[in-house]
């Protein structure tokens, strides 16, 4: 069974540039969520979906982040326009059922890093 | 929010068993405690889960005393390839079940 994948591995960019990652989750797995690690902090959650829905956006950062899930599979995170403090490793994960007891299944992650 | 405290660091040799502790003293009655380990360059990785008790798999044991307020994560015989972060975690009981990261818990195995 193929785990979560995420595009690119690396990304750099400059200030004010756009850019969007991509996560496919683990097939059959409805619930999506997006992560990230900022430099020397603690990983944060961002948002989470249900299916195409977003269950919980409560992390996201401000309005320069825009998440999608279309279809219900893969999902996109844009980053647009990017600032320097956006630098950091994004995470996403997806599980299969909804419940504290329910293992979420990371990808490697993606390294953004602008300039 | 259960907010959880974990050693910074420690330090291991190769054959050893690991006890890793973890405080959580607001955790809350559904509340299942979770570990992840994270290698570099990779994301992290569920280890075990448990609600009370002790609960074992292949990889670690989780130890949980009857008041929940702490958690003890076992490693048993390290080996190098151990190395990595550890994280104890408390999922967050809302409707997305997030999860809360700490800074983690660095485990260096030595050979």
């Amino acid at each position: 069974e193929a785990g979560v994948t995420q595009f690119p591995s690396h990304s750099v960019i400059e200030k004010g540039q756009t850019v969007t990652l991509r996560c496919d989750p683990i097939s059959g797995h409805d619930n999506l969520y997006w992560y990230r690690r900022v430099m020397g902090k603690e990983i944060k959650f961002l948002l989470h979906f249900v299916k195409e829905s977003k269950q919980d956006e409560s992390g996201m950062p401000n309005n320069r982040f825009l998440a999608e899930r279309t279809g219900g599979t893969y999902s996109t995170l844009k980053v647009q326009p990017a600032e320097l403090e956006d630098s950091g490793v994004y995470f996403c994960a997806s599980s299969h059922g909804l419940a504290a007891y329910n293992e979420q299944f990371f990808g490697p992650g993606t390294r953004l890093t602008v300039l | 929010l259960a907010k959880t405290t974990q050693p910074i660091s420690m330090d291991s040799y190769e054959g050893q068993e690991v006890n890793i502790t973890c405080s959580h003293n607001n955790i809350a009655t559904n509340d299942y405690i979770t570990w992840y380990q994270q290698f570099p360059s990779q994301g992290p990785r569920f280890i075990i889960q448990g609600y009370k008790t002790k609960v074992t798999n292949e990889v670690a044991s989780l130890f949980i005393p009857a008041d929940r307020k702490s958690s003890t994560l076992s490693l048993p015989r390290v080996s190098l390839s151990d190395t990595a972060v550890y994280y104890c975690l408390v999922a967050e009981m809302d409707s997305s079940y997030k999860l809360i990261f700490g800074s983690g818990t660095r485990l260096l195995v030595r050979p």
